[in-house]
């Protein structure tokens, strides 16, 4: 059974910093993972998704990184804000074959960036 | 676009009753989820829906129904609530294809006294 950890669960930095977000999951025949992003009280908001045969995968200030076969993925933002400020979940979709592109879910880390 | 959509908000319930949750999508998107997300737990798959008229389960079924009669709507129903059920509720769609990246809705907070 696929399981994804994201560690730390909390995470505070001052503003401008780099924020490296990790994610990592048991079983490396994963077909995508997506980075979303959840501010109190809201929905997901989705911010990357990387596909197995891609390494990385940019947008704006954000990265994500993948080594498939690790088992990990890092989210970097560059120059944090503190409307940064919100809980960061990955998710992995298992690989071809598996019905309904069903995600599992890592327990998120919580950014505080501090003005 | 309006994207993926949730009624109600909130909802307060007592053991027993019963009520359904209404999930809408206007992207056309043939893969519809209803998740619940619960401190500790993290997110959590209800049951989900490859296409109209199609439901399958997830990884927390017990307790819960389903229907997609049209390709935009799925409906989450709780026949008989539980204080075990008091939660958030997420909708999500995505397209079938290998770009699949899944949207979600607002949620909607259940409590269940």
């Amino acid at each position: 059974k696929q399981e994804v950890t994201q560690i730390p669960a909390a995470l505070s930095v001052p503003e401008g910093e780099n924020l490296v977000l990790n994610c990592s999951f048991t079983d490396s025949a994963i077909y995508n993972l997506q980075w979303f992003r959840q501010d109190p009280g809201k929905g997901l908001t989705s911010l990357l998704l990387i596909q197995s045969s891609q390494r990385e995968q940019t947008s704006g200030r954000l990265n994500a990184s993948l080594d498939k076969s690790s088992g990990r993925s890092t989210l970097y933002i560059a120059a944090s804000q503190p409307g940064d400020s919100a809980t960061y979940l990955c998710a992995v979709r298992p690989g071809r074959g598996a019905a309904g592109n069903k995600l599992t879910f890592g327990g998120g880390t919580r950014v505080l960036v501090k003005p | 676009n309006a994207g993926v959509t949730q009624t109600p908000k909130f909802r307060v319930l007592k053991t027993g009753q019963s009520m359904t949750l209404l999930c809408a999508q206007d992207m056309n998107h043939e893969y519809m989820y209803w998740y619940r997300q619960d401190p500790g737990m993290g997110l959590r798959l209800i049951h989900y829906s490859v296409g109209e008229g199609t439901t399958a389960k997830g990884e927390v079924p017990d307790g819960y129904n389903v229907s997609r009669l049209k390709k935009q709507n799925f409906l989450l129903g709780l026949e008989s609530a539980a204080p075990s059920q008091t939660s958030v509720y997420f909708c999500a769609s995505s397209y079938s294809g290998e770009y699949n990246e899944q949207f979600f809705g607002p949620g909607t907070r259940l409590t269940v006294l």
